[in-house]
Parts: structure tokens; sequence; C-alpha cells
């Protein structure tokens, strides 16, 4: 079975700073991996996916993740924040060939402070 | 293009009663799931559609939950009788068929039993 950890239930950060936020997943076959962001009382969106290929992802709003097998991780990136950022951001993953059945972690809390 | 849209948008009942959760997905969208989120964790599996067929219904409480999909399109997610932890936001997705395809969130039904 796929399994998705969240390393930080919290991560504080000031505006304009750098962020990384950690993911690791547990699978013992190949596994396709998301990001997505859920702003205070609306749906989850995506921000990128690894499917296949390079393992540096882009996504939308400037984040970017890098799939690094070896360590079972997919750790999301930003290089400058903004207070608009503030968010809960979920690590998911999915089995390729499988009906695309998405297996969420417990979420990270994003706090962009002035 | 409309998103994925359900009503209501928040809901309070008594516990023992009933209560439904309506859900529209994107257009052309012929896969619907319905996902539980809890306080402070991800979005949980409850059941998949692929057009009127439930195909995967695994994580559903089908003493007191249930759902349809009439017409392959539009579907209803019924509690009764609901529970205090049934309290949580229920959230519907759409996406097209192929395991790589994104879902497509809508921004949820927050239910709160009292």
């Amino acid at each position: 079975a796929q399994s998705v950890t969240q390393l930080d239930s919290q991560v504080p950060v000031f505006e304009e700073a750098p962020v990384e936020l950690r993911c690791n997943y547990s699978s013992s076959v190949s596994v396709y991996l998301f990001w997505y962001v859920q702003y205070p009382n609306q749906g989850l969106q995506l921000l990128l996916k690894y499917l296949s290929g390079s393992t540096l992802v882009k996504g939308i709003n400037g984040f970017e993740a890098e799939f690094n097998k070896s360590q079972t991780s997919f750790h999301l990136r930003k290089p400058s924040v903004h207070i608009s950022d503030t968010a809960e951001y979920f690590c998911a993953v999915s089995l390729p060939g499988g009906y695309n059945k998405l297996i969420f972690g417990a979420g990270t809390r994003l706090a962009v402070h002035p | 293009e409309a998103g994925v849209v359900q009503s209501p948008r928040y809901k309070i009942i008594e516990k023992k009663q009933p209560v439904a959760f309506w859900c529209n997905p994107i257009s052309g969208h012929n896969t619907l799931y319905w996902y539980l989120q809890n306080l402070g964790q991800g979005p949980e599996l409850l059941i998949r559609y692929e057009n009127e067929e439930a195909v995967d219904d695994s994580q559903l409480p089908k003493d007191r939950f249930s759902a349809e999909r009439l017409k392959g399109v539009d579907s209803t997610l019924k509690i009764q009788p609901a529970e205090l932890g049934d309290s949580a936001v229920y959230l519907c997705a759409s996406s097209l068929l192929t395991s790589t395809d994104t879902q497509y969130f809508g921004p949820g039904t927050r239910l709160t039993v009292l």
C-alpha cells in the first residue's frame, strides 16, 4: 500500500523568503506524485505533478518540486513567497496504470508573514 | 469554463437527521469522486464513479452513506442518519478517464452535526 508523509504540519515564513515544504512517500512500485494547494474555504487546486521524465517539475505560481527516487521524496519549493501563498498544501500519490486514486498526506499549513 | 459546483456550501444539522450533498462536475468529465476531509487531514476517497457506475466504493460506510450518479452527470451523496463524527468537509472532484488526468475539486460542503 502507498502512503504519504508531510513532515511539517505548519511552516511559518516571512514574505519574500524562500520556502520548502517536505513530502516523503512509501510505495513498493513506481508512483505519480502531486502537489495541491487549498486556500481557505476553497477546493484543492493542482500546483504541479510528476508523471515521468525530468525530476524537476515546474508548476503554477512560481512553485517547483523535485522527485528524488532514492530518498522517496517530492519536496515543494518556492524561491520567494508572497502573502497570497498562505494556504494548506497537500502532497499526494497515485499508481500508474491504476484508476487515478489519490492518496493524500495530512497537509502543511504555510503561513507567510509580512 | 465552469468548475466543479457543489451545494450547499455549509450545512448544520442535528444528529440522527438526514443530509444530502449535490455535485455537478466539469462538462465532459466522466469520472466523479467524493472525498471526506476531516479537520487537519488530507482528503480520503469515499467513492468513485465512471459515468453512472460506482467502480470503487470500498471506503463508503454503507450502513449510513449512499450515493448516486444518475445519467452519469450530477451526483448526490447522502447520510442517513448523521452522527456527530460525520462533521467534516465533503469534497467532490471530477476528471477525464485516464490515470494521468488531473482531478479538479469543488469548494466542498462543510457539514456540522450538533
